[in-house]
Order: structure tokens, then C-alpha cells, then sequence
């Protein structure tokens, strides 16, 4: 089975550019979240959607950032303007349900360098 | 005070030792537990999760100790491929939140 699908894996742009960051969950998984991580701040919650809906999205830094997920398939999270501290690795993880016992499985992750 | 408290190490062992590593967590009310490991570039994998009564897999020993509200990894016999940095995960269950909030990863290098 394939795993979580994540594109691109590297992504270099400069200061101002539009970002997006592309995942594809597993089959069948109906949760999907965003997480971010960094050596200051570990790996942090973005954003989560539960069957294609927006949940949890208080961990989005600012105006900057948005995520959609317009069918189960499919998600993308798209920074407009990047910025330098934007630079981190970005995984995408999906998990089969949407209770507290679900286990996530992540993507490989995209590493983000905003120079 | 963090959500979910990890010492970031990096623990040093020899190969065959026993090593331990906490998580704490501020919610009392927490109710699912996890650890993760992560290879270096890598991205986080479940090793396992963290049931009330302890649980065992192999070499690999999780507990939880909710009075204290830390869990714990125990690992026995390491090998040299248990180097990695090994995350606590914790379903906080505060203002309905359900994702996942992870500690900052706990780094083992297991030496020859």
C-alpha cells in the first residue's frame, strides 16, 4: 500500500514567493493534519480536517498560511508571502478516524528553505 | 511549562544497555498516548502506543503513569539501530483539540 504521499520533497524559493505544499493521504483515511517542524519548536499541530472539513486550525501561524483539502485525496497547504522563518520541514500525516486512539502515519515530509 | 515535556538528551549508551526516557504531559484528562521514532531526515513512525495497564513489544516497554501524568520508554538489550530520536505523543483533550501534540524528541545513540 502506498503511504502518505507528500510533494515536493525539497523546495527552495526566495522571500515573498507563493509556496505549495502538496499531500496525499492514504486510502481510506477520512483525518488528515499538517504539522511542522523545526529544531526550536519540535513538530507542531498546523492544521487538521476530519472528512474534508477544517477542525483544528489554530496552530496556522497567520494570514499567511492556508490549507484545503477539496476531496479526500487530496491536500495542500500554501504559504503566500514565504518568508525566511517560514523554512522547516512540513509533514503531512493521515490517520484512519477521527478519535483520540487513531495512530498517524506520516509523509516524508517537504523541506522548505525561504532564502 | 510545555504541553509535552521531553529531555532532548542526547543519551549515550553502550550497546546491550537499558535505557529509559519520561514525557510529560499537562493535561490530566489526556487520553491516548504514543511514541514515535525518527531517523535522522527522516519522518516520524509510530513504535507504539502507550496502553493504561503498560504494554510490552520485544525489547521495547511503554508505561504510563497517570497520578504523575508521565509516560515512559523503556528499552532493553539496545542495539546500535536503536539510534534515532524517539517522540511522545499525547492527545491532550483540551478545548476539544484532538490532534496529536508531540514532545520534542528524546535522542539515543547507542555506541559500540
Amino acid at each position: 500500500d502506498a503511504g502518505v504521499i507528500q510533494s515536493p520533497r525539497h523546495e527552495v524559493t526566495e522571500m515573498g514567493q507563493e509556496v505549495t505544499l502538496r499531500c496525499k493521504p492514504i486510502s481510506g483515511h477520512n483525518s488528515l493534519f499538517w504539522y511542522r517542524q523545526t529544531m526550536m519548536r519540535g513538530l507542531e499541530l498546523l492544521i487538521y480536517f476530519n472528512n474534508n472539513v477544517p477542525i483544528d486550525d489554530s496552530g496556522m501561524p497567520e494570514d499567511r498560511f492556508s490549507a484545503k483539502m477539496p476531496n479526500a485525496s487530496f491536500s495542500t497547504l500554501k504559504i503566500q508571502p514565504s518568508e525566511p522563518r517560514d523554512s522547516a520541514v512540513y509533514f503531512c500525516a493521515s490517520s484512519l478516524g477521527d478519535t483520540s486512539n487513531e495512530k498517524l502515519f506520516f509523509g516524508s515530509g517537504t523541506q522548505l528553505s525561504v532564502l | 511549562r510545555k504541553e509535552v515535556e521531553q529531555d532532548p538528551g542526547p543519551f549515550n549508551v553502550p550497546e546491550g544497555a537499558t535505557v529509559a526516557f519520561n514525557c510529560t504531559y499537562s493535561n490530566s484528562a489526556s487520553q491516548s498516548f504514543f511514541w514515535y521514532r525518527q531517523d535522522c531526515r527522516k519522518e516520524p513512525k509510530l513504535l507504539m502506543s502507550v496502553y493504561s495497564s503498560g504494554n510490552e513489544d520485544g525489547r521495547f516497554t511503554a508505561q504510563l503513569n497517570r497520578a504523575s501524568q508521565y509516560i515512559s520508554l523503556l528499552i532493553r538489550d539496545s542495539k546500535l539501530s536503536d539510534s534515532a530520536t524517539y517522540l511522545c505523543a499525547v492527545n491532550l483533550m483540551d478545548t476539544g483539540r484532538r490532534a496529536l501534540t508531540f514532545g520534542s524528541g528524546t535522542r539515543l545513540q547507542v555506541q559500540p
